[in-house]
């Protein structure tokens, strides 16, 4: 069974930091990563994308990277902003599947 | 223009009732998917439709159809409509290893 994962569940940060999220993944056969942004009641917004032969992808203060030989993917948001606050979604992409999203990082950065 | 829309983006309708959601996407993608996202926000694929292939997920309930007039249109169908229903649904579309583009959801609600 493919399964994804995010740690953390839930991260509540002051304005400026430099932030980690984690995505992990059960099944090394992947296509593609992406990240995904979902403000609340919205639809969800791509951010960055990874191919299976990539390492990482960088959009600004975004860098997303992945590692298959270890099953993660981390999203790494500089110096955050209060426009920040989202939901963060990875989702993977199998050979012949569909995208298998993870349950999400609820993001809240304070001013 | 839109990439992804869907049609309507509320839906509030009583028990046992038939509905339809409909998406259309402009981007020439030959893939295209409907996700259900529940009360706790997971996102959880449903159908995805490619060249006229229908992969189904098993879980999805056969009062749930999918209709594909058309390489850019998807439409989901769905017969005596149950509480449990209840949820937002997204549409999709990507093509092969590219990146997943996302309508901005219908919320159906049923009372």
């Amino acid at each position: 069974k493919q399964e994804v994962t995010q740690i953390p569940a839930a991260l509540s940060v002051p304005e400026g930091e430099n932030l980690v999220l984690n995505c992990s993944f059960t099944d090394s056969a992947i296509y593609n990563l992406q990240w995904f942004r979902q403000d609340p009641g919205k639809g969800l917004t791509s951010l960055l994308l990874i191919q299976s032969s990539q390492r990482e992808q960088t959009s600004g203060r975004l860098n997303a990277s992945l590692d298959k030989s270890s099953g993660r993917s981390t999203l790494y948001i500089a110096a955050s902003q209060p426009g920040d606050s989202a939901t963060y979604l990875c989702a993977y992409k199998f050979y012949g599947q569909n995208f298998v999203f993870g349950p999400g990082t609820r993001l809240s950065v304070l001013p | 223009d839109t990439a992804v829309s869907q049609t309507p983006k509320y839906l509030v309708t009583q028990m046992g009732n038939d509905k339809s959601i409909k998406c259309e996407q402009n981007l020439g993608h030959d893939t295209m998917y409907w996700y259900k996202q529940d009360s706790k926000k997971f996102l959880k694929i449903m159908f995805s439709y490619n060249n006229k292939e229908l992969i189904i997920n098993e879980t999805v309930p056969n009062r749930f159809s999918p209709k594909s007039p058309d390489k850019a249109h998807l439409n989901l169908h769905i017969n005596s409509l149950e509480l449990g229903d209840s949820a937002v649904y997204f549409c999709a579309s990507s093509q092969a290893s590219f990146e997943a583009f996302f309508g901005q959801g219908t919320r159906l609600t049923v009372v």
